[in-house]
C-alpha cells in the first residue's frame, strides 16, 4: 500500500531564516505531488504541484519554491521566511486513473 | 465569489441525529467531487468520492446536483467520533482540487 511521509512534524523558525520541508511517497511510482498550505482557520491553498521529476508548477507567487529531485520526493523551500509563511503545510499525492489525493501528516510551521 | 462554498457551522447535533451539509461550486466544468474529513490539527482524509449523481458508504451519503451546482453530504445516526471538519472539494481539471473552507460538525452525547 502507499504511504506518504512528511518531516519535520513541527518547526519554529525566526523571520528571515531558510526553510526546507520534505515529503516522500512509498508504494507507487510517478505520482503527481502537491504542496498545500492551510493558515489558521482557513481553507487549503495549493502552492505547487509536480507531474514528474524536475517539473514544478506554481499556483501562487510567493517567496517559496519547490523541487522534485527524485520521483517520490518533493521538497518545499524558502530562502527567507516571512511571518505570513506560518501555517500547516501539507503534501499530497495522486496517481493512476483516479484523481483522488491523499495527504501526508503535515508540518506545522511557526515563524517568529 | 469563492469557487467552492460551504457553511462554516458549527453544526451541533446530538448523538444519533441525521445531519446534512451542502456545498456549492461555481465552475460548471468541474468533473468530480470529494468529501474529506479533517480532525483538529490533522491532515484531511478522504471520506467519499462523487463521480456521478451520488455515492453511499454506510452511514454516509453524498449527492451531486449538477444542474444546481451543489453537493450534499448526509450523515445518519451521528456518532461522537463523527465530530470533525468536513471539506467539500471540486476537481476542476488536470487533478487540480479546489477546497471549500470546511463545515465543522460537533456531535454531543
Amino acid at each position: 500500500s502507499q504511504t506518504i511521509h512528511q518531516w519535520p512534524a513541527t518547526l519554529v523558525q525566526p523571520v528571515g531564516s531558510p526553510l526546507s520541508l520534505e515529503c516522500t511517497v512509498e508504494g507507487t511510482s510517478n505520482p503527481n505531488l502537491y504542496w498545500y498550505r492551510q493558515a489558521a482557520g482557513r481553507g487549503l491553498q495549493l502552492l505547487f504541484y509536480s507531474v514528474g521529476i524536475g517539473q514544478i508548477s506554481s499556483e501562487v507567487p510567493q517567496n517559496l519554491s519547490a523541487s522534485r529531485p527524485q520521483d517520490r520526493q518533493f521538497i518545499l523551500s524558502s530562502k527567507k521566511l516571512l511571518l505570513s509563511d506560518s501555517g500547516f503545510y501539507l503534501c499530497a499525492w495522486s496517481g493512476g486513473v483516479v484523481d483522488e489525493q491523499y495527504f501526508g501528516p503535515g508540518t506545522r510551521l511557526t515563524v517568529t | 465569489r469563492k469557487e467552492v462554498e460551504q457553511d462554516p457551522g458549527p453544526f451541533n447535533v446530538p448523538e444519533g441525529a441525521t445531519v446534512a451539509f451542502n456545498c456549492t461550486y461555481s465552475n460548471s466544468a468541474s468533473q468530480s467531487f470529494f468529501w474529506y474529513r479533517q480532525d483538529c490539527r490533522k491532515e484531511p482524509k478522504l471520506l467519499m468520492s462523487v463521480y456521478s449523481s451520488g455515492n453511499e458508504d454506510g452511514r454516509f451519503t453524498a449527492q451531486l446536483n449538477r444542474a444546481s451546482q451543489y453537493i450534499s453530504l448526509l450523515i445518519r445516526d451521528s456518532k461522537l467520533s463523527d465530530s470533525a471538519t468536513y471539506l467539500c472539494v471540486a476537481n476542476n481539471a488536470g487533478n487540480m482540487l479546489t477546497f471549500g473552507g470546511g463545515t465543522r460538525l460537533m456531535v454531543k452525547p
